[in-house]
């Protein structure tokens, strides 16, 4: 059985370009989530999934960002313009039910921003 | 909300020599917990979780942890371990009904030949 994908391993973008990070979930897991890890911190929620629905977006930084699952498959998160704060590893996870059930990761998308 | 305290940044233990690394909760009437284990160049795997039960979980790779609900505290161990233990260790916790899970600063294992 396939793990939860990501792409790219790696981005390197300049300030004020557009970055499109994606995440291929465990077939049949409902619940996706994006999490990111700025260097030296803790590993920050930005979203939740449930299918293609928003279930809790509370940890998305600012307007920059956007996240989408469409057909509640995979989803992708956009950061459009980036700054140099963006700077970190994305990490995408799913689960198949939710409340305490084990989240699987990816291995992340590094992203840097100069 | 929750929030988890990881006090050690980084810990050097001898190989073969015991582990505990510290994990700390803000206290909550249900709570439940995982350690998540990151290899070099590696995504996030689960060690071990509670989300109800003994207070003692035993997870992959020899390690454990104690549930203890009067100190708020998760602390991960193990009796011996391996230069292969060397990884980036997490401690997270997440309220019952709440779907997120939060992350503590992680906590550098360096295994000493």
């Amino acid at each position: 059985e396939a793990g939860v994908t990501q792409f790219p391993s790696h981005s390197v973008i300049e300030k004020g370009q557009t970055v499109t990070l994606r995440c291929d979930p465990i077939s049949g897991h409902d619940n996706l989530y994006w999490y990111r890890r700025v260097m030296g911190k803790e590993i920050k929620f930005l979203l939740h999934f449930v299918k293609e629905s928003k279930q809790d977006e509370s940890g998305m930084p600012n307007n920059r960002f956007l996240a989408e699952r469409t057909g509640g498959t995979y989803s992708t998160l956009k950061v459009q313009p980036a700054e140099l704060e963006d700077s970190g590893v994305y990490f995408c996870a799913s689960s198949q039910a939710r409340f305490g059930t084990e989240a699987f990761f990816g291995q992340g998308t590094r992203l840097t921003v100069v | 909300a929750q929030s988890v305290t990881q006090l050690d940044s980084q810990v050097p233990v001898f190989e073969e020599a015991p582990v505990e690394l510290r994990c700390n909760y803000s206290s909550s009437v249900s709570v439940y917990l995982f350690w998540y284990v990151q290899y070099p160049n590696q995504g996030l795997q689960l060690l071990l979780k509670y989300l109800s039960g003994s207070t003692l979980v035993k997870g992959i790779n020899g390690f454990e942890a104690e549930f203890n609900k009067s100190q708020t505290s998760f602390h991960l161990r193990k009796p011996s371990v391996h230069i292969s233990d060397t990884a980036e260790y997490f401690c997270a916790a997440g309220d019952v009904g709440d779907d997120k899970i939060i992350f503590g600063k992680g906590t550098r294992l360096h295994i000493l030949p």
